[in-house]
């Protein structure tokens, strides 16, 4: 059974480009969230896609912006990268089955931006 | 507002001792309850989780937790720690609602394993 699964698993761009980040949930799932972990700090949420709509959103800028397909996987957009991206970004993906949607994470994909 | 605390950002014990783990929220309700760990270089793994039921909860790699709600606390323990626990481990707390899938994550605990 395949768990979450990220690409790239680093990535390295300059200030101003643009970066896409991918995300395969687990098999089973339809839910996938995405979360920006700076250096020695906790995960930050980003967004989180069901049924292909972004379903919430935390404190991030509009140059994040996401997408999901109809197979379940998901992209993760940053445009305009700052310096302050630089950060692992983890994708988690869930059941979205009653209330009880247990989140589990993939690798991650290290992003620097120089 | 919402958030959780991990009052501890660096916790060293040697191999062999007792751990424990401490992590207080702030939350509107009781919300549901998870313990993370993430080795070095490496994505986030479900050590245990507090739904509802019995407020002692069990997990894997021998770990476990207590949810004390007069306290907001959910703290993990581990009675014999091993030379492989050296990690990062993360407190989160999630709604009890269908509308909202976010977790709010501690800044997390480091703990190093003497020998």
């Amino acid at each position: 059974d395949a768990g979450v699964t990220q690409s790239p698993t680093h990535l390295i761009k300059t200030r101003g480009q643009q970066v896409t980040l991918r995300c395969s949930p687990k098999s089973g799932h339809d839910t996938v969230s995405w979360y920006q972990q700076a250096l020695g700090q906790g995960p930050q949420f980003i967004f989180q896609y069901y049924e292909e709509e972004e379903r919430q959103r935390g404190n991030f800028p509009d140059r994040f912006s996401g997408h999901q397909f109809p197979n379940y996987s998901s992209e993760l957009n940053v445009n305009a990268l700052l310096l302050g991206d630089s950060a692992l970004y983890l994708c988690a993906s869930s059941l979205k089955a009653g209330l009880q949607e247990t989140q589990y994470f993939g690798p991650g994909t290290r992003l620097l931006v120089l | 507002a919402q958030s959780v605390t991990q009052p501890d950002i660096h916790i060293t014990v040697s191999e062999g001792a007792s751990l424990e783990l401490r992590c207080n929220y702030s939350y509107g309700a009781t919300p549901y309850l998870f313990w993370y760990v993430q080795s070095p270089g490496q994505g986030l793994q479900l050590l245990l989780k507090y739904f509802s039921g019995d407020t002692l909860v069990q997990g894997i790699k021998g770990f476990e937790a207590e949810f004390k709600r007069s306290q907001s606390s959910f703290n993990l323990r581990k009675p014999s720690v091993h030379w492989s626990d050296a990690a990062e481990y993360f407190c989160a707390v999630g709604a009890r609602s269908s509308n909202t899938g976010k977790l709010i994550f501690g800044q997390g605990t480091t703990l190093q394993v003497k020998p």
